[in-house]
């Protein structure tokens, strides 16, 4: 099993650029999630979804849209890239209660 | 007041000394408990979970639960130099749907050889 990958590993936007993390697991876990995180900082839930066709937003969704589907994938996109949205990240998928994490994807918007 | 508090750190320790790490959350009505550890560039993985109140122990790592005080920690006994990463501390709650976790900002461990 490969896990949970993402693509791609790292990327530079200029402002107002658009872009789509993707992330996708092959554990047929419904449960997936986006992070981002902040240098010095802990992860902050963006998009969550509890399966194919089922999203819901989580604390910091603003500039940021999902979709989900299929099981497997569950991409990000960033319509109007902002400085702000400079960060590393995590795709994450959920078994139980253990989450799998993805090696990340670091963007910087300039 | 953040919803899972951790003492950002860093903690340094003696290579074989006994590292321990504390976190805090708000949430009472939180359920499962959980450390993770992250090494610096690396996504986290998780190495320690408790779900009651007490010690639950897994190798070198014992994790320690009171939820009258809401307070959970880790410790790591002969730390080691490949200890030495951000240790996370997350919770699971009523408040989160149960299936939402909620992360601390993490406190960076350094063992010293």
């Amino acid at each position: 099993n490969a896990g949970v990958t993402q693509t791609p590993k790292f990327r530079i936007l200029k402002i107002g650029q658009s872009m789509t993390l993707q992330c996708t697991q092959d554990m047929n876990h419904n449960y997936m999630y986006w992070y981002r995180q902040d240098p010095g900082m802990g992860l902050k839930l963006i998009y969550y979804s509890v399966g194919a066709g089922i999203t819901d937003k989580g604390e910091v969704p603003n500039g940021y849209n999902v979709s989900r589907s299929t099981t497997e994938d569950f991409p990000l996109r960033l319509e109007l890239a902002a400085p702000s949205q400079t960060s590393v990240y995590f795709c994450a998928s959920m078994r139980g209660n253990e989450q799998f994490f993805g090696p990340g994807t670091r963007l910087t918007v300039l | 007041q953040k919803e899972v508090e951790q003492n950002s750190g860093p903690l340094s320790v003696p290579e074989g000394a006994i590292a321990s790490l504390n976190c805090t959350y708000s949430d009472r009505g939180s359920q499962s408990f959980f450390w993770y550890r992250q090494y610096s560039g690396k996504s986290p993985e998780l190495i320690m979970s408790i779900y009651s109140n007490g010690d639950k122990e897994d190798g070198r790592f014992t994790a320690q639960l009171n939820k009258a005080s809401q307070y959970v920690s880790l410790l790591i006994r002969d730390s080691q130099p490949s200890d030495s990463a951000t240790y996370l501390c997350a919770v699971n709650g009523l408040n989160t749907g149960g299936f939402k976790t909620i992360f601390g900002a993490g406190t960076r461990l350094f063992v010293k050889a």
